[in-house]
């Protein structure tokens, strides 16, 4: 089982609100760890969004909309991107990460698709 | 501004070795933990190597330990990573990414082929 393991699509429309979950493998509880969000779009490099431990310990991306914001929910053991109004601009890849036993692991990513 | 500029990729053949270098600019560099992120054609990202400000702390992927080294010269603002017994499986853009990966260079793609 993948230490981080997010849906491989989700589909939204434009406006709404999407969220965008990263689960973590039973055993490894979400509370422990800061959760960093990215996303990137064909041809170019990942971006920063977010980081997110919790709601007094949080990181926004510079110059990144607080219309993406972070959190987490324990009984799923899984952390969550919230992107609210929904712009055509906010179709890419998303890609969740964790520090974790000496060294980083990402989650396979989610292709969000805004129709 | 902070920069970040890959250099060093290539075709290489099954076995061969490389070296890649990322240079940073606009940033005091010897105060960043720094990172090499790949990303193989259509897959995901994976973390590669990571190494600590001084060069003291290094971290491999188990997928690559024992095949590549990352290192770091401060007083040139410079990060590397030196590939050997490259594979097939290796080739993907190679990117250097400051801790907290909050700034990405634009990578540089290593094509391991016969």
């Amino acid at each position: 089982q993948a230490v981080l393991t997010q849906p491989s699509s989700l589909s939204a429309s434009p406006g709404a609100s999407a969220s965008l979950t990263c689960t973590l493998r039973s055993g490894i509880n979400v509370g422990s760890y800061r959760i960093f969000w990215f996303h990137q779009k064909p041809g170019s490099p990942p971006l920063y969004l977010l980081s997110y431990k919790s709601d007094s310990d949080k990181q926004q991306g510079s110059g990144v909309p607080s219309r993406f914001s972070g959190s987490k929910d324990a009984s799923a053991n899984a952390g969550i991107l919230l992107i609210s109004g929904l712009q055509s601009e906010d179709e890419a890849d998303y890609y969740c990460a964790i520090w974790h036993n000496s060294g980083w692991v990402f989650g396979g990513g989610t292709k969000l698709t805004v129709l | 501004e902070v920069h970040l500029v890959e250099s060093g990729g290539g075709l290489v053949q099954p076995g061969g070795s490389l070296r890649l270098s990322c240079a940073a600019s606009g940033f005091t560099f010897s105060n960043f933990e720094m990172n090499w992120v790949r990303q193989a054609p259509g897959k995901g990202l994976e973390w590669v190597s990571y190494i600590s400000t001084g060069g003291l702390n290094i971290y491999y992927a188990d997928s690559v330990k024992g095949r590549f080294t990352i290192s770091r010269d401060n007083a040139k603002n410079s990060l590397y990573l030196h590939l050997n017994s490259l594979r097939a499986e290796d080739t993907a853009i190679y990117y250097c990414a400051r801790q907290p990966f909050d700034y990405w260079g634009q990578g540089t793609l290593v094509t391991v082929s016969s």
